[in-house]
């Protein structure tokens, strides 16, 4: 079972570069999460798809654009990136129902120089 | 809003020492309250949660936790740590039918042999 699967695992950029980070899950899960995780910090949650069709912001969205493309998969796309956004992001999925259990992905590690 | 605040950031102990980390959050309504551990470069795993019922949980590896309503806490224990346990230790909880995690900032724990 692959569970929610994050690409790539490691990328560098430059300031003002753009990427997408992708991310995909096999559980049919209706929400999808896209979290950042900063020394000291513990994990922000940038993004939320509640459903297909569905996302709103969370703690700290600016910067970041997301894009449901269907049931399995959630984009985080980074317009232009600046060294602020150098973190480790993890995707993570619910399912629907009261059981609010996330299951999360193994990260990407992002660096922005 | 929710938040979520763990006491102690970073924790040394000896193996078969005893731990507890603290937890607390203020949220008015009913909760869910979940422990998520992070293994050394690995994606954070549901360690245990709350959702309703008895408020002692008790969650993989031996660990368990005491959901304290009055006192707004979800503190985390194990009777004797193992050098395995060596880890982050993240708190998070959710009102009653939200869709998003608030997670604490984390602790880290160093279980020495």
């Amino acid at each position: 079972n692959a569970g929610v699967t994050q690409t790539p695992k490691f990328q560098v950029l430059k300031t003002g570069q753009s990427m997408t980070l992708q991310c995909a899950q096999d559980m049919n899960h209706n929400s999808m999460y896209w979290y950042r995780q900063d020394p000291g910090m513990g994990l922000r949650l940038i993004y939320y798809s509640a459903s297909e069709g569905t996302t709103d912001k969370g703690e700290v969205p600016n910067g970041y654009n997301v894009s449901r493309l269907n049931k399995r998969e959630f984009s985080l796309r980074l317009e232009s990136a600046a060294p602020s956004q150098t973190s480790v992001y993890f995707c993570a999925s619910r399912a629907s129902g009261t059981d609010n259990v996330l299951t999360f992905g193994a990260g990407s590690r992002l660096t922005v120089l | 809003a929710q938040s979520v605040s763990q006491h102690n950031h970073h924790v040394i102990l000896s193996e078969a020492a005893s731990l507890e980390l603290g937890c607390n959050y203020s949220y008015g309504g009913t909760v869910n309250l979940f422990w998520y551990v992070q293994y050394p470069g690995q994606h954070l795993q549901l360690l245990l949660k709350y959702f309703s019922g008895d408020p002692l949980v008790k969650g993989i590896k031996g660990f368990e936790a005491e959901f304290i309503k009055s006192k707004f806490s979800f503190n985390l224990r194990k009777p004797s740590v193992q050098w395995s346990d060596t880890a982050e230790y993240f708190c998070a909880v959710t009102g009653l039918g939200g869709y998003a995690l608030n997670f604490g900032k984390g602790t880290s724990l160093l279980v020495t042999p």
